[in-house]
């Protein structure tokens, strides 16, 4: 069972453009929603997080947009560059709880130039 | 912010053979690391959950005696792959969950992976 579905699985975006990441979970006991950022043959780094007290958040180019009744959560990527070139996951964890990050199946996104 | 160190980066075994991974934590205490296992174009698999001074708890269907986790610090945890064979061939990432001074939370921080190749 999925807990956490991520959409859509790659992107192409034009440099400038605006990169939307979805992702979906089911479960309510998750309180805390993190965006890694992986290169190839790196591991993921943590590029932005929310808590479902806040409805959205924001650090520089990146936004998390959060809809807690509907229980989804978005990425989105303004003024997009190819140096965004990357796979994005979403993930979710309840804190406290077993502590174990649930990931989405991951987005591959890329920028042209 | 928190770092965690993650060697080798990359390591050729031949079949049959054990490789051991580490993973550190340089600037924060660990009592709790994750072994991960990724497999091209593929999401993060959650293979262990790494305790400090106790046992690792083990995912379904990871076989805990082909894959040796030992969190013997709060700044160290090891992954051994015992008796390689070329299916266990993957990038293997670690991760720690950091908390800093006043409650700072730092979330969670991964290596930079390890790229094995079995042959």
């Amino acid at each position: 069972q999925q807990q956490v579905k991520q959409s859509p699985q790659s992107l192409i975006v034009q440099k400038g453009g605006i990169s939307i990441i979805n992702c979906a979970y089911e479960n309510t006991a998750f309180d805390y929603f993190p965006w890694y950022q992986q290169f190839p043959g790196k591991g993921p780094a943590l590029l932005i997080a929310i808590r479902p007290d806040v409805s959205e958040k924001k650090e520089g180019r990146f936004t998390i947009s959060f809809n807690k009744s509907a229980k989804q959560f978005s990425l989105h990527i303004m003024d997009s560059q190819p140096g965004d070139s990357a796979t994005y996951f979403c993930a979710a964890v309840t804190q406290g709880g077993s502590e174990k990050l649930v990931f989405g199946k991951g987005t591959k996104l890329t920028v042209n130039p | 912010g928190a770092v965690v160190s993650q060697h080798p980066s990359r390591v050729i075994c031949k079949s049959g053979t054990s490789v051991k991974i580490e993973c550190r934590s340089l600037d924060f205490q660990a009592t709790t690391m994750f072994w991960y296992r990724q497999f091209p174009k593929q999401s993060l698999m959650l293979m262990a959950t790494s305790n400090e001074g106790s046992k690792a708890t083990y995912e379904q269907g990871v076989e805990k005696d082909k894959f040796l986790i030992n969190h013997a610090s709060l700044t160290l945890s090891t992954l051994t792959v015992t008796s390689a064979h070329p299916e266990d061939s993957s990038f293997y990432i670690c991760s720690a969950r950091a908390t800093g001074t006043g409650g700072a939370y730092y979330g969670y921080t991964f290596g930079s992976g390890t790229r094995l190749t079995v042959v």
